[in-house]
């Protein structure tokens, strides 16, 4: 069974700092997902990443994949109060076809 | 493009009633839909799968008497709680996978069950 781990599951930042989300995962998978949600919201999507050392930014938001060891990182550059926000990875998985999602790390960006 | 309807966006039922929740894709034709079921503070968890036209496939625990799931076409699938009770209430987000990237989910809004 296709387990994910995300760490930390909370993250207070202060602005203009940078911090790392880890996302490990433990079979192989095809493709992993980076999403952003706001409270009482759904998902937005922020990065698919489809081979091992895939990077891909937007912003101050980075994403990276390591497919040898199973883990992926969002890393936040210089955080801003914008950003706050709860962050998930989900990982694909071609058998079954479908996505398994970390528990979420909680951000919150401190002026 | 890709948008994904949930309707409605929040309901409150007694105890017992049954309550049905709609996703749609609005601009392209979804094979498969998710339901998804997310306690306040917790991850996203798979409820089931459907694909239009044929039965929809429940996660291990998720009881399908329960949580009905119809997938009549291919922009609109539909999540019944029948008799629904107060541990029910949760955060239902479907998503919907089709059109041309038939790899990527398209999440709904979201839709907020609370049960008295």
């Amino acid at each position: 069974e296709l387990k994910v781990e995300q760490n930390p599951l909370f993250l207070s930042m202060q602005e203009g700092k940078n911090y790392t989300i880890y996302c490990n995962y433990s079979t192989t998978s095809d493709r992993l997902y980076w999403y952003r949600q706001d409270p009482g919201k759904s998902l937005e999507s922020l990065f698919v990443l489809l081979s091992n050392g895939a990077v891909k930014q937007e912003g101050r938001l980075m994403a990276s994949l390591d497919t040898k060891a199973r883990l992926s990182t969002l890393h936040i550059t210089a955080a801003v109060h914008d950003l706050s926000a709860t962050y998930f990875c989900a990982v694909h998985k071609a058998a079954g076809n479908k996505l398994t999602f970390g528990g979420g790390t909680r951000v919150l960006v401190k002026p | 493009g890709a948008v994904v309807s949930q309707h409605p966006s929040w309901v409150i039922c007694k105890s017992g009633t049954s309550v049905k929740i709609e996703c749609r894709s609005l601009d392209f034709q979804a094979t498969t839909m998710f339901w998804y079921r997310q306690f306040p503070k917790q991850s996203l968890m798979l409820m089931a799968t459907s694909n239009e036209g044929s039965k929809a496939t429940y996660e291990q625990g998720v009881e399908k008497d329960k949580f009905l799931i119809n997938h009549a076409s291919l922009t609109l699938s539909t999540l019944t709680v029948t008799s629904a009770h107060p541990e029910d209430s949760s955060f239902y987000i479907c998503s919907a996978r089709g059109g041309i990237s038939t790899d990527t989910q398209y999440f709904g809004p979201g839709t907020r069950l609370t049960v008295l």
